[in-house]
């Protein structure tokens, strides 16, 4: 089985300023990693998944995450925020071998707050 | 947004009553799912479908029961709804040529039980 930790429930960081909101998972297998966000209100939205190739990926909004399969994390970036990428992130892994079934397990979420 | 709909949006009820949550989607999906959202659980996954009268558990399914009579809805029930349901809900479905469990959602429904 699968599991996903967001170590951290919340991260303020001033307008411009660079981010990085933490995701780790534990898998037995190879796994898919995929990052959403959710406006407030709102149902959640595909940032950016890792599938296979280049461990860099790049998403929607600027954002990007590295997958290191040695520190089996999928850690989300942006060099410089706005205020409106408040919201809140959910990091997320299915079995890469799981097929028709496979299913998406969610990590906790981090809530990104910018402030003026 | 991929077609989906979840009614109703928002509901307030009581205890003990029962309570229908609806998904209906318009793409002729074969896999569909409920979560729901709690804060400092995420999403976890209630029930899921993949295809009609085709159903199993999630992680968190006491309590919960689901129906899909055909293929654009999946219902979720509360028989009898207590204080712990109370939660966002969202509806998700899959592509079927994807085998990765990426998901597109709705917009959530948002229950109260008093």
């Amino acid at each position: 089985a699968q599991s996903v930790t967001q170590l951290d429930s919340q991260v303020p960081v001033f307008e411009e300023a660079p981010v990085e909101l933490r995701c780790n998972y534990s898998s037995s297998v190879s796994v898919y990693l995929f990052w959403y966000v959710q406006y407030p209100n709102q149902g959640l939205q595909l940032l950016l998944k890792y599938l296979s190739g280049s461990t860099l990926v790049k998403g929607i909004n600027g954002f990007e995450a590295e997958f290191n399969k040695s520190q089996t994390s999928f850690h989300l970036r942006k060099p410089s925020v706005h205020i409106s990428d408040t919201a809140e992130y959910f990091c997320a892994v299915s079995d890469m071998s799981g097929g028709a079934t496979n299913k998406l397990i969610f990590g906790t979420g981090t809530l990104l707050a910018v402030q003026p | 947004d991929a077609g989906i709909t979840q009614s109703p949006r928002h509901k307030v009820t009581e205890t003990g009553t029962p309570v229908t949550l609806r998904c209906h989607q318009t793409e002729n999906h074969r896999y569909m799912y409920w979560y729901r959202q709690d804060p400092g659980h995420g999403l976890r996954l209630i029930h899921y479908s993949y295809g009609v009268k085709d159903t199993d558990k999630g992680e968190v399914s006491d309590g919960y029961s689901v129906s899909r009579s055909k293929t654009e809805d999946f219902l979720l029930t509360l028989e009898s709804a207590t204080s712990s349901q109370t939660s966002v809900y969202f509806c998700a479905i899959r592509l079927a040529a994807s085998n990765t469990g990426e998901l597109f959602f709705g917009e959530g429904s948002r229950l109260t039980v008093l």
